[in-house]
């Protein structure tokens, strides 16, 4: 699986844009970008994957750059409770494939 | 629905103990992962049960960790003779095998071991 490069910490008032960046320049062609977060003594949440189309769904929006090799993640207007470590995964195959590598992930403070 | 449970929450060990963590996935769902997460770490795959085959124990970190899933839903990892750098929280997901909702892992909130 591909490596990916996330920031480690970012911070993002209340009521705006949060956007994550993640880099993949290894990414292969079959390879899919995941989002998941993990909320304080949580366990990881998913929240979005794509292939190379941007992808949009009730929690998030994500875009994926044309050569593929880096995505944004964009929580559309923050709110504190996602305040949270994001992880950018890449993984081949689609539905099927199994394990999950985790980086580190960037942590992203909303601010009040 | 309910979602992925684990338990106990919590478990104190001292070194040199076995301890016993209990998963259970989501209702029909086929697959089930374990990972280890360490303080401050992303978590890591530890092993993969397809029903109640151990198809992925390539994350096990040594022979003291030994998984099972006998009947294909409710999964127990083992841990014998802890060590100290066996304190992690313990994660468990489960995943539909296929469907609108087969890429998506639903994780538990996790077990957290300190050996002293």
């Amino acid at each position: 699986d591909a490596k990916t490069t996330q920031p480690p910490s970012m911070d993002c008032a209340e009521g705006r844009a949060a956007n994550l960046p993640c880099n993949h320049s290894t990414i292969s062609g079959n390879e899919y970008v995941y989002w998941y977060r993990q909320i304080h003594s949580q366990g990881p949440q998913y929240i979005i994957h794509g292939l190379k189309n941007n992808e949009t769904n009730e929690m998030a929006s994500l875009i994926i750059t044309e050569d593929r090799k880096s995505s944004t993640l964009i929580l559309p207007h923050a709110t504190l409770r996602d305040t949270a470590v994001y992880y950018c995964i890449v993984r081949a195959g689609g539905p099927g494939a199994q394990k999950l590598v985790f980086g580190q992930g960037t942590r992203l403070t909303i601010n009040p | 629905g309910a979602g992925v449970s684990q338990s106990p929450r919590y478990k104190v060990a001292k070194r040199g103990q076995d301890v016993a963590l209990r998963c259970d996935p989501i209702s029909g769902h086929v697959s089930l992962f374990w990972y280890q997460q360490a303080l401050g770490q992303g978590p890591e795959f530890l092993t993969y049960f397809q029903n109640e085959a151990q198809l992925d124990k390539s994350g096990l970190p040594s022979d003291r960790f030994f998984a099972e899933r006998p009947e294909g839903s409710v999964s127990t990892l083992k841990i014998q003779r802890t060590q100290q750098e066996d304190s992690a929280v313990y994660l468990c997901a489960s995943k539909e095998r296929r469907g609108p909702s087969s890429y998506e892992q639903y994780f538990g909130p996790g077990t957290r071991l300190t050996v002293t």
